[in-house]
Parts: C-alpha cells; structure tokens; sequence
C-alpha cells in the first residue's frame, strides 16, 4: 500500500505569490494534518482536517489556508509569500477512528518549499 | 498552550545506550509518541506508548513514562551508527512536536 504522498517534492517562488501543496493520505485514513518545518526546528502544527471539516487551527496567519476533498486528499495554500515561509511542509494522515485523543500520524516525505 | 521540551544535542560511543528525555505539559492525550527524522527525509514513527502505562519494549528500544513528573525518555541499547538521526518526542490533542534531539555516534 502506498504510504502519505505529497506533491511536489521541491518548489521554489518569489515573495508575494501563491503556492498549493497537496497530499494524499494513506488509504482508509480519514484525517490529514498540516505541520512547517524550519531548518533546525520541530515540525509547527498548521491544520487538521477529517471529513472535509476543519478539525484544529495551529497558530498561523490567514494567507495560510486549506481544504480536504471527498476522496480525503488535501490541498494546503499559502498567500502572499514571504521569505519566513521558507520550510519543509509535512503531510500526516491518521484514521481518527479508534476513540484516541491522538492517533498516530504517518508522515509523507514533504515539500520543501523555497522563497526568495 | 502545549509544551514539548527537549534536550538538543546527544553524543554517545557506538555499542553503548542512548537516552533522550522529553517534557511535557499537556497530560490528557492518549498517546506519547517518538519520531525520527534522517537527513532529508520526512518523520518516521519510531515507536510509541499509552498513557496509562510506565514501560513499553520494542527490540532494542524502551519508553519509560512518569505521568506525575510528565516526563518521558526513549532508550536505544547497542546504538549503531544507522542510529545517528534526530528525534522527536510528541503529543497533545494535535500532536506537538518538541524540536528534536540531535544523536550523534562516534566511533
């Protein structure tokens, strides 16, 4: 079974535009998280979403937005650029179906997004 | 808010034990979880523990958990140079990550 794929892999824009990462979550998972990663620090909370809703908010600006399809991939957008968005942005998926007040994530490999 | 506290750096011989520690505030998740992270790579989930337990095995890894201190510790015995990666504590309602310790293995 495929694992979390994310798209693409490397991206590279200038300050004040706009970027759409997307991801698709492992098969039969329900929840897809959003988490940036700056070079030498743990990964930051962006979004949680299942069944299309909005599930957790992390604390981040409003150019950062996403949303989640019925075939339960997501899209994470970003407006505006600037060159602090420069990080790695890790795709999670989890079934959120157990009860648990944390499943467990599994993590795609990530886009690493440039901005200058 | 949520807080996850690690120790940044590590440096142990090949062959010995490692012991990364972590704290944490938030106590109501049910979950405690331990990520690596190679160079260049996305996060692996290396190994996990319920709240409700002190103690979990996995081969040559243990997680200890003392709820009243809210401190957890992963333990590597016979660590090998595949070892030498940076590893996460986390967890929380949306899973907070602490911002990773450092393992070095020297020879």
């Amino acid at each position: 079974d495929a694992g979390v794929t994310q798209s693409p892999t490397h991206l590279i824009k200038t300050r004040g535009q706009q970027v759409t990462l997307r991801c698709s979550p492992i098969s039969g998972h329900k929840s897809v998280s959003w988490y940036q990663q700056v070079l030498g620090q743990g990964p930051q909370f962006i979004f949680q979403y299942y069944e299309k809703e909005e599930r957790g908010r992390g604390n981040f600006p409003d150019r950062f937005s996403a949303r989640q399809f019925p075939n339960y991939s997501s899209e994470l957008n970003v407006n505006a650029l600037l060159l602090g968005d420069s990080a790695l942005y890790l795709c999670a998926s989890t079934q959120f179906s157990t009860g648990a007040t944390n499943e467990k994530l599994f993590f795609g490999s990530g886009t690493q997004l440039s901005v200058l | 808010g949520e807080d996850v506290e690690q120790s940044l750096f590590l440096s142990v011989r090949e062959g010995d034990s490692s012991v990364i520690n972590c704290t944490y505030t938030d106590s109501s998740s049910t979950y405690l979880y331990w990520y690596k992270q190679e160079p260049g790579a996305g996060l692996q989930l290396l190994t996990y523990i319920f709240s409700n337990m002190d103690m979990k095995q996995d081969q040559r890894l243990t997680v200890l958990l003392n709820k009243k201190d809210k401190h957890l510790s992963l333990r590597i015995a016979d660590t090998q140079t595949g070892d030498s990666a940076i590893y996460f504590c986390a967890t929380g309602d949306k899973i907070i990550f602490g911002k990773g310790t450092r393992l070095h293995i020297l020879p």
